[in-house]
């Protein structure tokens, strides 16, 4: 399976704290997109970072990228309870459309 | 920005009928759409590509006889399931990819979901 693995599976931590989910992938890739999924509902498109990128950000959300490890982490800082979602890392390959999503992080925030 | 709609949002049927899914492009044109399906507490696994026009591409492992793709406009694709099983209860999203100038690449815009219940 070309599925990505994201680390750790479940995170719970408390309102106010960082939270730091991991993605690595297997192949070349041309983006790779972070996703926000709350309990049976569709995707909210989180951040795109490009291979040629190693750092981005957006309001809380710090994303960041090695290609030659092939991985990323999504860092939230100052986490709130609304934030208690599912998130997923995506990649697409070179030259396709097509996204390829990871195992997902299950983060819980107790206000 | 731009919006994808699917309906029904939910649905509910018996073991051996077919249920049609529709994905909508509401604000722009696509030309690609994509269908996955997702299990309780699993990632998203993509089914098949519908391009406009054309015939549907599906993943390994996905039955192209069962899970019928029709992508008939630029707005419209539709994702039945034949002679629905048990089995096929799960939650279906799309996604879709505005029609965009060669060479330009663009993010993906999801739909809200599909749960589908086969009693």
């Amino acid at each position: 399976s070309q599925q990505g693995e994201e680390d750790p599976q479940a995170l719970s931590i408390q309102e106010g704290e960082n939270a730091t989910m991991n993605c690595s992938y297997k192949t070349s890739i041309n983006n790779l997109q972070w996703y926000r999924q709350n309990s049976g509902r569709g995707l909210v498109h989180l951040i795109l970072i490009r291979s040629n990128e190693r750092e981005k950000h957006s309001g809380r959300l710090r994303v960041t990228l090695d290609t030659s490890k092939k991985s990323s982490s999504l860092l939230i800082t100052a986490s709130r309870a609304a934030d208690t979602a599912s998130y997923f890392c995506a990649t697409d390959a070179w030259n396709t459309d097509k996204l390829i999503f990871g195992t997902g992080t299950r983060l819980q925030v107790f206000p | 920005g731009a919006v994808v709609s699917q309906h029904p949002s939910r649905v509910i049927c018996k073991s051996g009928t077919s249920v049609k899914i529709e994905c909508r492009s509401l604000d722009f044109q696509a030309t690609t759409m994509f269908w996955y399906r997702q299990f309780p507490k699993q990632s998203l696994m993509l089914m098949a590509t519908s391009n406009e026009g054309s015939k549907a591409t599906y993943e390994q492992g996905v039955e192209k006889d069962k899970f019928l793709i029709n992508h008939a406009s630029l707005t419209l694709s539709t994702l039945t399931v034949t002679s629905a099983h048990p089995e096929d209860s799960s939650f279906y999203i799309c996604s879709a990819i505005p029609r965009r100038e060669r060479g330009v690449r663009d993010t993906q815009y999801f739909g809200p979901g599909t749960r589908l219940t086969v009693l």
